[in-house]
């Protein structure tokens, strides 16, 4: 069983596209996160949820929007797409917040041509 | 802020030692180590919580030092299974909610 799986796994799009990148865990963490893995491999934290409530948004774009319909699932919606937001998107999760383990999901490439 | 890793790549022979710094201008609350084989998503290896802590994993080990700015990780005669991207995630206060990830060091083990 997938701990924490992300589908699609790539995405290859236009820009001024809008897609959606689903994330479910089945840990039963109460935490989850959404990073952003650039080219040069820099992991950047965009959101964090906690028990479906946003807790940080890192000066992200608004055209990235999170949606947490519940605990295991954390969603991400990006509007108009760029081909700066070209990317390895990482979902993770963790049972709280600080002082432990995340689990990292296997990624979704995204390419916007 | 994000913490500072050095080198930023390491090529080894294996059976040789490695140790990767991590280092920021703050005292931290934490230090978590991943590692991230390419095309894989990161994988949690150690945290270390106080000032003066050392843990091990198999021959991987890392120190967190007494004013909590700075980690080591130590790679002991190296694996080819040890290649991989190594990034270090700080936390700056409990419950901070966040790990800031340093820019990675990649380390590369030759046969």
């Amino acid at each position: 069983d997938t701990a924490v799986s992300q589908t699609p796994k790539y995405l290859v799009t236009q820009m001024g596209n809008d897609k959606s990148i689903k994330c479910e865990q089945n840990l039963g963490h109460d935490t989850m996160y959404w990073y952003k893995q650039d080219s040069k491999k820099f992991l950047k934290i965009m959101f964090s949820y906690n028990n479906k409530e946003l807790i940080i948004n890192e000066t992200v774009p608004n055209r990235f929007s999170p949606k947490s319909p519940d605990k295991a699932h954390l969603n991400l919606h990006i509007n108009s797409l760029e081909l700066g937001d070209s990317a390895v998107y990482f979902c993770a999760s963790s049972p709280w917040t600080g002082n432990t383990e995340a689990f990292f999901g296997q990624g979704t490439r995204l390419t916007v041509v | 802020q994000q913490p500072v890793q050095s080198p930023q790549a390491v090529i080894l022979r294996e059976g040789e030692d490695a140790v990767i710094n991590c280092s920021s201008s703050k005292a931290l609350y934490s230090v978590h180590w991943y590692r991230q084989k390419h095309g894989e998503a990161p994988v949690f290896l150690m945290i270390l919580l106080k000032g003066g802590e050392q843990k091990g994993h198999e021959k991987i080990s890392a120190s967190f030092n007494e004013k909590k700015q700075q980690s080591s990780l130590y790679l002991t005669a190296s694996q080819l299974s040890y290649s991989g991207t190594y990034f270090c995630g700080t936390e700056v206060g409990q419950g901070a909610q966040k790990l800031v990830f340093g820019q990675g060091t990649r380390l590369t083990i030759n046969p």
